[in-house]
C-alpha cells in the first residue's frame, strides 16, 4: 500500500510568483485535504476534494485554488504569493467524503516566499 | 466558531513523569483527533475518538473524550524520550480544526 506522497519538499518563491503543489493519495483514497501549517502552528485547514469537486473550503482567499484528477491525485496551487504565504503545506487523503473519516497526511512542502 | 485550545502549550517533563495535555473546544462536535508530529515531519495519527465516554489507549498514550465538557485528554504513564514531539488535537465540525499543539520535551 502506497502512502500520501507530495512534491516537491520544498520550494522558494518571490512575492507575486505563483506555485503549484502536487499530493498523490493513499492507495483507495478518493477524498484529498489540503493544510497550511505556519511554524508554531497547529494546520489550518484550506479545501477539500472528493471525487474532482470542491467539498469543502477554510478561510482561505480565492487566489488558493486547487484541482483533483480522476486518479485522485491532487494540486494546490497559490497565486500573487505573499510573505505569509511561507509554511508548510500539508495534503491528507482519506477513504470517504467529508472531515470526518482518518486522515492520513503527506510530508508536506515546505513554500518559503521571499 | 469552533475554537480549539490545548494547555499546556510547552511541556517538559522528566522520564517516569506522567503527565495530562488538555484540549477543549467551543462547539459540539462527537469526534476528535490525536496526531503527532515529530519536528520537520508530518503529522501521524494516533487515536480518534468518536463518542462521549471513548478512552483509547496505545503504549504509554491514552486519550479520552468527554463531549458534554467538550474536553479530551491525553495522557502520558511513565514518559520516555522517545515521546518527546508535538501533540494536536482537532475537533470535526464542517471543517477540521487543530489545536495550537503542546510541544513535549521529555528529559533524562
Amino acid at each position: 500500500e502506497t502512502g500520501v506522497t507530495q512534491s516537491p519538499t520544498h520550494l522558494i518563491k518571490t512575492r507575486g510568483q505563483q506555485v503549484t503543489l502536487r499530493c498523490s493519495s493513499q492507495s483507495g483514497h478518493n477524498t484529498v485535504s489540503w493544510y497550511q501549517q505556519a511554524l508554531g502552528q497547529g494546520p489550518q485547514f484550506i479545501f477539500q476534494y472528493y471525487r474532482e469537486e470542491e467539498n469543502g473550503r477554510g478561510n482561505f482567499p480565492p487566489r488558493f485554488s486547487g484541482l483533483q484528477f480522476p486518479n485522485y491525485s491532487s494540486e494546490l496551487n497559490v497565486n500573487a504569493l505573499e510573505l505569509d504565504d511561507s509554511a508548510l503545506y500539508l495534503c491528507a487523503s482519506s477513504a470517504r467524503q467529508g472531515v470526518e473519516d482518518t486522515q492520513y497526511f503527506g510530508p508536506g512542502t515546505r513554500l518559503t516566499v521571499l | 466558531e469552533l475554537k480549539v485550545e490545548q494547555n499546556p502549550l510547552f511541556l517538559s517533563m522528566q522520564e517516569g513523569k506522567n503527565y495530562t495535555i488538555y484540549c477543549n473546544y467551543s462547539t459540539t462536535s462527537d469526534r476528535l483527533y490525536w496526531y503527532r508530529q515529530d519536528p520537520g515531519k508530518s503529522l501521524e495519527s494516533l487515536f480518534v475518538l468518536l463518542s462521549n465516554g471513548a478512552v483509547k489507549q496505545e503504549g504509554r498514550l491514552m486519550a479520552s473524550l468527554d463531549t458534554k465538557a467538550r474536553l479530551s485528554t491525553l495522557h502520558i504513564t511513565a514518559a520516555v524520550h522517545d515521546l518527546s514531539a508535538t501533540y494536536f488535537c482537532a475537533v470535526v465540525q464542517n471543517d477540521m480544526r487543530f489545536g495550537a499543539g503542546t510541544r513535549l520535551t521529555v528529559k533524562p
